[in-house]
Formats: structure tokens, sequence, C-alpha cells
């Protein structure tokens, strides 16, 4: 079992660029969840699906981020026109049962 | 939605001795409540966990205790080690079953002196 995985784990863009995150769950497991951490913020929360179907997207914000899980397999969170502010390490995780969640090792994400 | 505190956000302790970090929460549905570790350049990792129909559970050196009343829970590592340096995250979800989302407090660096 080689756990989550995250691809790639560093990505540098140029302020307005775009940028996709690929994530790889465990296999069998139901749930997917996206997480950035930041030192200000911490581990903050932006969305969910369970099933392939999103569940929660309250910790999206609106206008430029947008996460998909188009199979079983594997989910995309994408940000539009990336901003400094976007810089963060994106974590996702997937959960088969009682919420325990298993972290992949993340994506670096350097907005200059 | 939950909204939950971690203090403190910086801890030093001294090898042998015990550590204790503390979190609240608000919203009275939660009902599940895990810690996560994490090491530097590393992805968290779940390390312990309680539930509601508990208010207290120990593995090992690792002992959680669990106040829904006051809507508290904490951490407690006894007889610490500089292995156990790390960030520590406690967590709140309301949901008892596969996906629901975890609601993360600020994290706790804690430093182990030897």
């Amino acid at each position: 079992n080689a756990g989550v995985i995250q691809t790639p784990r560093h990505k540098v863009t140029g302020k307005g660029q775009e940028a996709t995150l690929w994530c790889e769950p465990i296999s069998g497991h139901s749930a997917v969840f996206w997480y950035r951490q930041t030192i200000v913020q911490g581990l903050e929360f932006l969305t969910y699906f369970r099933n392939q179907a999103p569940i929660d997207d309250s910790g999206m914000p609106k206008e430029r981020f947008s996460a998909q899980m188009p199979n079983q397999s594997h989910s995309t969170l994408k940000i539009q026109s990336t901003q400094p502010q976007d810089s963060a390490v994106y974590l996702c995780a997937s959960s088969l049962r009682q919420n325990t969640l298993y972290f992949g090792a993340g994506t670096r994400l350097s907005v200059l | 939605g939950e909204q939950v505190e971690q203090l403190p956000s910086i801890l030093r302790v001294q090898e042998g001795s015990s550590a204790s970090i503390n979190c609240s929460y608000e919203d009275s549905a939660s009902n599940y409540f895990p810690w996560y570790k994490q090491e530097p350049g590393e992805n968290p990792k779940l390390i312990i966990d309680i539930r509601s129909n508990m208010e207290r559970k120990q593995i090992q050196e690792l002992i959680v205790l669990l106040d829904k009343k006051a809507k508290r829970f904490s951490l407690h590592i006894t007889d610490t080690q500089p292995g156990d340096s790390a960030m520590y995250f406690c967590a709140a979800s309301d949901r008892n079953n596969a996906g629901a989302k975890l609601t993360f407090g600020g994290g706790t660096r804690l430093t182990v002196r030897p």
C-alpha cells in the first residue's frame, strides 16, 4: 500500500497562472479530503468527496478554486489565476471508516 | 461550522517530564476527537483518538481526556522523549463514520529538550 499519492511534490507558478494538483487516494477508501496548511492558518479544510460525489466545499475560496473527482482513483484541485497568498502546502487525505484520515505528503505550491 | 482552539501554540519541556495540550470546540454535536502528530517534512499522522462515549483513553504514554460538558479535550504525553518533538494537531468531527470532515486546531509545536 503506497498510501495517498500527491503530485507534484513542489510546484512553482507565476502570479496569475493556473495550478493543478493531483491526488490518488488509498485504494478502496470512500472519502477524499483537501486541506491547505500554512504556518499562520494551520490546517484549513477546503473540500471533500464521498464516493466521488462532492459533499462539502465550504472551505474553498469560491472564485478561483475548484476540485473534481472524476473517478475513484484520483482527485484534482485546480487554482486559477494563482496569487501569492495561495502559497501553501496542499494536503490530500483519504479515509475508509471512523474518520481516520490518511494524509499524503502534500504539494508545496509557491506563487511568485 | 465547527471551530477548534488549541493551546499552547509552542511548548517546550524537559525530557522525562509531561506535556499537555488543550483544545476546546464549539459544536456540541461533535463526537469524535483525534490527535495528529506531524514531524518536520512529514504528513500528519493519527496517534490517538477519543469518541464522545468515553472520558479517557490511553495508548502507552499518550493520554486523552474529554470533557463534553465543558467542550474541552486534551492530550497528555507522559515521560516525554526527544522523538516526541513535533507539531501536534487536535481535531473535532460531528460524524462517526467515513467521510465526515475534521476541523483542526491551530497546532502545538512541542520541543523536548534532552
